[in-house]
């Protein structure tokens, strides 16, 4: 089975200053991983994801994560944060037959002034 | 392209009615996801539909989540009857090769 621990459930950083937000996967067959985020009151908007190919994959509003099987990780960055990237951030997991995403519990960033 | 639809956007409903929430996938998807969102559980995928047949209803909670893709174009998912517990959010997500899903804007229930 496959499945997808976020660590921490609240991330706060300052504006201007580098996101983290920490996915690790575990996966039996080579994973397909994804990134969404979720505004107040909205539905799940895909931010990126990895398929194959490169491991380094980028994504809209200035974000980018790095696949590393060594660590099982997908972690998702942003060189400066924004006040508009308050949000909560999911990650997912997905076998290559897609058929079934399987999300983490979530991330909420909150972005200070 | 209008993107995945689903209606009603919010529903408040006493405790023992049926509900009904529906879902328009976009066009040429051939895959059709309903989850659950709460505080407590997270994201639950409850059932999934691949060409209009259910693949995966292994999340369904009980016996009282029932849910049906008649076609391409429409799906539902019923409730009855409905209890407190069932209050969530409850989204749809389509999608077609690896594109990732599109979801709706969700259904908020609330079951008083």
């Amino acid at each position: 089975a496959q499945s997808v621990t976020q660590l921490g459930s609240h991330v706060s950083v300052s504006e201007g200053a580098l996101v983290l937000l920490r996915c690790n996967y575990s996966s039996s067959v080579p994973p397909y991983l994804f990134w969404y985020v979720q505004y107040p009151n909205q539905g799940l908007q895909l931010l990126l994801k990895y398929t194959t190919g490169a491991t380094l994959v980028k994504g809209i509003n200035g974000f980018e994560a790095e696949f590393k099987k060594s660590e099982t990780s997908f972690h998702l960055t942003k060189p400066s944060a924004h006040m508009s990237d308050a949000a909560e951030y999911f990650c997912a997991v997905s076998d290559p037959g897609f058929q079934k995403l399987v999300f983490g519990t979530g991330t909420r960033l909150l972005v200070r002034p | 392209d209008a993107g995945v639809i689903q209606s009603p956007r919010h529903e408040v409903t006493e405790m023992g009615q049926e509900v009904t929430l529906r879902c328009k996938p976009i066009s040429g998807h051939n895959s059709l996801f309903w989850y659950r969102q709460t505080m407590m559980r997270g994201l639950e995928l409850l059932i999934y539909f691949n060409n209009n047949v259910p693949i995966d209803d292994s999340g369904m909670p009980e016996d009282r989540f029932s849910a049906k893709m008649p076609n391409a174009s429409f799906s539902t998912l019923k409730i009855q009857p409905s209890e407190p517990r069932d209050s969530a959010v409850y989204f749809c997500a389509s999608s077609t090769g690896t594109h990732g899903y599109t979801f709706g804007s969700g259904t908020r229930l609330t079951v008083v």
